[in-house]
C-alpha cells in the first residue's frame, strides 16, 4: 500500500538529548514537509522539502534540523536547542502540481515526550 | 497571527442532519482551500478541496463553499453520520506559496446517535 510511515509512535526524550523522528514516503511525492501540533492549536510548519537535497525552513524552524537525501526519506531531529519539544509531530508529502496546488498526505504521527 | 480561523471549537449535530463547519481567512493570496479530518492519534485525513476560482464543490455528502469576496469557507455533511465525528482542519495555501499549507485551529465534531 502507499502511504507515509513515521516512526516511533511514541517517543521520550531526556533533557539536552537529540532525538531524530523517521518519516518514510512510497508516494513518490517531491515535496515533504513536518508539521507540530499542540493541544487546542493547528498544525503549525517546521521545514519543508521540494527537492531531494533541498529545505526551507518553516514558520517554527528554531532548535529542529532537517535532511534530504533520498526522496522517500525526510527525518526531522529535535535538538536541545528545542525548549518545549514536546508535542505531536506530523510529516506529510505531496506532488508538486504544474497546474496548481496539491492536497498534503499525513502520516500517523509520532508523539514526543520530555522525561 | 493567525491566517486561518476556526471560531467554533466544537459542535454537535443529530444523526440524519445536516453539519455546517465554518472557517475564515485574511490572507487575499490564498487561493487553495482544503478540509482534512482528524482522529485522536492519528494523521488528518485529506477530505475535500476548493480553488478559488469555484465557488462549490462535492463529494458524496461532504459539500464545500466558498465566498472570496467574505473570505470564508464552509463544509457542508450531509447526511451527518457517527462516525463522521472528529476534529475538521479547514487550510489554505497560495499558488506561489511552495504548497505550503495555514491550518486553523479545528472544530469538533460530534453527531449524535
Amino acid at each position: 500500500d502507499g502511504g507515509i510511515t513515521q516512526s516511533p509512535k511514541y517517543l521520550f526524550r531526556k533533557e539536552g538529548q537529540n532525538v531524530t523522528l523517521s518519516c518514510e514516503q512510497n508516494l513518490n511525492h517531491d515535496a515533504m514537509y513536518w508539521y507540530r501540533q499542540d493541544p487546542g492549536q493547528g498544525l503549525r510548519l517546521i521545514y519543508y522539502s521540494q527537492i531531494v537535497n533541498d529545505f526551507q525552513k518553516g514558520d517554527i524552524a528554531e532548535g529542529y534540523s532537517v535532511s534530504r537525501e533520498k526522496k522517500e526519506s525526510f527525518p526531522l531531529t529535535v535538538t536541545s536547542a528545542q525548549k518545549n519539544p514536546t508535542a505531536f509531530y506530523l510529516c506529510a508529502s505531496s506532488n508538486m502540481g504544474t497546474k496548481g496546488n496539491q492536497p498534503q498526505h499525513f502520516g500517523d504521527g509520532t508523539r514526543l515526550s520530555i522525561l | 497571527d493567525q491566517q486561518v480561523k476556526q471560531n467554533s471549537p466544537s459542535l454537535s449535530v443529530q444523526e440524519g442532519r445536516i453539519s455546517i463547519l465554518n472557517c475564515d481567512y485574511t490572507n487575499s493570496m490564498f487561493d487553495y482551500f482544503l478540509w482534512y479530518k482528524k482522529y485522536p492519534a492519528e494523521g488528518p485525513t485529506f477530505l475535500i478541496s476548493i480553488s478559488s476560482i469555484k465557488d462549490k464543490n462535492e463529494d458524496g455528502r461532504f459539500t464545500v463553499f466558498l465566498n472570496k469576496s467574505a473570505k470564508h469557507l464552509s463544509l457542508h455533511i450531509v447526511p451527518s453520520q457517527p462516525g463522521d465525528s472528529a476534529v475538521y482542519f479547514c487550510a489554505a495555501s497560495a499558488l506561489t506559496g511552495a504548497n505550503n499549507l495555514f491550518f486553523g485551529t479545528g472544530t469538533r465534531l460530534t453527531v449524535i446517535p
